[in-house]
Order: C-alpha cells, then structure tokens, then sequence
C-alpha cells in the first residue's frame, strides 16, 4: 500500500510569483486535505477536496486554490506569493470516513 | 469553535522514564480526539484517536491516552519512553464542519540518555 506523497520536496521563490505543490493521495483514499505549518506552529487547515469538489475551507484568502483529480491526485496553487506564505504544507488523505487523515511528508516553500 | 492547547511547549524526559504530555480542549459536545507525531523532515503519524466508548485508548508505539470530560483533557502517556521517541507532538481536534482538523501548538519532547 502506498502512502501519501508530495512533490517537491523543497521550494525556493520569489516574493509576488506562483506555486503549485502536488500531492498523491494514499491508495483506496478519496478525499484530500492541506494543510500550513509555521515554523514553530501546529498545521493550519487550507481546504479539503472531495470527489474534484472543494469541500471546505480555512481562513486563508482567495489566492489559495486547489484541484483535485479523477485518480484523486491533488494540486495546491498559490499566486502572488508572500513572505508569511513560507512554510511546510502538508497534504492528508483520508476516505468517506473523513476523521483519520494521513499525511505525507510535506514540501518545504520558502519565499524570499 | 473547537480548538486544543497544549500547555507544555518543550519536555525533557531521561530514557527509559515515564511520560505524559498534556492537552486540554474547548468543545461542547462529545469531541474526535487526535494525538499526531511529527519527526524532523518528516509529516505527521497518528499515534492514536478518540471518538466515544472507552475512555483509555491504545495506540502505536507504546502509547496511549486518556480522555476525561471532567477535565476536557486527552493527555497522551507512555510508560517507558526511548530516544527514538524524541519527537515534535501534536494533539488535534476534528472541527464542527466533521473536515478540519484543528491542531495545538505542539510539544517538543528531548530524551536524555
């Protein structure tokens, strides 16, 4: 069985461009979830998707958005990037049973 | 809204010593409980979870927690810890909306040898 996993591992940009992280959810998993972690700091919910439909979302801003696809695959993108937008984001997949999530080992943005 | 704090920011517990890391939680009803284990470079592993029944529940790696209502905590113990328990932990609740996962600030755990 494989778990969740995400690419890339690190990210380096520049303040004001864009980003897309990926994420492969763990198999027979149909919901994913992401998450933002600071340094120092728990993980901060970004949204869920749910059969390619978003789900439900956290207190972050429109520039946050996401996909997900028919294999349940799944894409974070956020534009006009941020110095406070680096961090590790985190993906979780999970099935119907939508309380126990699995993690993948996250991917690293930093924003200079 | 549902949330979880962990009081202790860092422990420092000797090898082969008894551990308990605390979380208390702010919910009205009956709460889905986490306790997650991140290691350096690493994502998060469930350790254990609490959703009703028995308050004691066993997890992995020699872990277990406990939940008291009296109290709103879900405190996470191991009686024996070894260093390779050294280890970023987190206590989460699941949100109102049944999709969140609301997370504490974390506990840095050392083990001394």
């Amino acid at each position: 069985e494989t778990g969740v996993t995400q690419s890339p591992t690190h990210l380096i940009k520049t303040r004001g461009q864009q980003v897309t992280l990926r994420c492969s959810s763990q198999s027979g998993h149909n919901t994913v979830s992401w998450y933002q972690q600071a340094l120092g700091q728990g993980p901060q919910f970004i949204f869920q998707y749910y059969r390619e439909e978003e789900n439900g979302r956290g207190n972050f801003p429109p520039r946050f958005s996401g996909l997900q696809f028919p294999n349940y695959s799944s894409e974070l993108n956020v534009n006009a990037l941020e110095l406070d937008d680096s961090a590790l984001y985190l993906c979780a997949s999970s099935t119907d049973r939508l309380y126990e999530q699995y993690f993948g080992p996250g991917t690293r943005l930093t924003v200079t | 809204a549902q949330s979880v704090t962990q009081p202790d920011i860092h422990i420092t517990v000797s090898e082969g010593a008894s551990l308990e890391l605390r979380c208390n939680y702010s919910y009205g009803a009956t709460p889905y409980l986490f306790w997650y284990v991140q290691s350096p470079g690493q994502g998060l592993q469930l350790l254990l979870k609490y959703f009703s029944g028995d308050t004691l529940v066993q997890g992995i790696k020699g872990f277990e927690a406990e939940f008291k209502r009296s109290q709103s905590s879900f405190n996470l113990r191991k009686p024996s810890v070894h260093w390779s328990d050294a280890a970023e932990y987190f206590c989460a609740v699941l949100s109102n909306s049944g999709y969140a996962l609301n997370f504490g600030k974390g506990t840095s755990l050392l083990v001394t040898p």
